[in-house]
């Protein structure tokens, strides 16, 4: 298993531009989520999602847009990046929500400038 | 705002002493823990977790303690390494009967292991 794969792992944008940051895992978890990693502060909540076709708002999701057309995928949109949006993003999936080990992929570093 | 925190931002020990992590919990209403390290450019990596019917769980080199009368719960590190090096998070699971919450994480403790 490759586990939770996301790409790309850094990236830099300008004001106003947007993109995808792509997630993959191959475990078959259903749950999967978003979290924006600050420096000296602990991760927040982005988006998740319990399965395809069903996502919901986390702690932040102010920005970012997330769908879920299939189990393995979990794309997380930037509609129009600004600077606040610079940190590191971690994907992460896990069989159940909540109460389950959640897996986390490697990250992408993100600057906005 | 955050509901777990850890009282230490640093810690550092001697290589080959036991290492003790705090965190502390607000939400009395959580009913699962979780301890996660994060080295330098990695994703955060599950250590050991611990579920609110429990005080006490052991691992490999590793135990959580859990006080729910105080809400604290504390990650030991026995015999620590150069590997050990490492940001640890806990995290704590809100009780939502069920529901698709993510987990909550404190801010983090770093723990420098001195030769």
């Amino acid at each position: 298993n490759a586990g939770v794969t996301q790409t790309p792992k850094f990236q830099v944008l300008k004001t106003g531009q947007s993109m995808t940051l792509q997630c993959a895992q191959d475990m078959n978890h259903e749950y999967m989520s978003w979290y924006r990693q600050d420096p000296g502060m602990g991760l927040r909540l982005i988006h998740y999602s319990v399965g395809a076709g069903i996502t919901d708002q986390g702690e932040v999701p102010n920005g970012y847009n997330v769908s879920r057309s299939t189990t393995e995928d979990f794309p997380l949109r930037l509609l129009s990046a600004a600077p606040s949006q610079t940190s590191v993003y971690f994907c992460a999936s896990s069989y159940s929500p909540g109460r389950y080990e959640q897996y986390f992929g490697p990250g992408t570093r993100l600057t906005v400038t | 705002g955050e509901s777990v925190g850890l009282h230490l931002p640093t810690l550092s020990v001697q290589e080959g002493d036991n290492s003790i992590i705090n965190c502390a919990y607000s939400n009395s209403a959580s009913d699962y823990f979780i301890w996660y390290k994060q080295e330098s450019g990695k994703g955060p990596q599950f250590i050991i977790d611990i579920r609110s019917n429990m005080d006490k769980r052991q691992g490999q080199r590793v135990t959580v303690l859990l006080n729910k009368t105080v809400k604290h719960l504390s990650l030991q590190i026995a015999a620590t390494q150069p590997g050990d090096s490492a940001v640890y998070f806990c995290a704590e699971s809100p009780y939502s009967g069920g529901g698709a919450d993510g987990l909550t994480f404190g801010k983090g403790t770093h723990l420098i292991i001195q030769p």
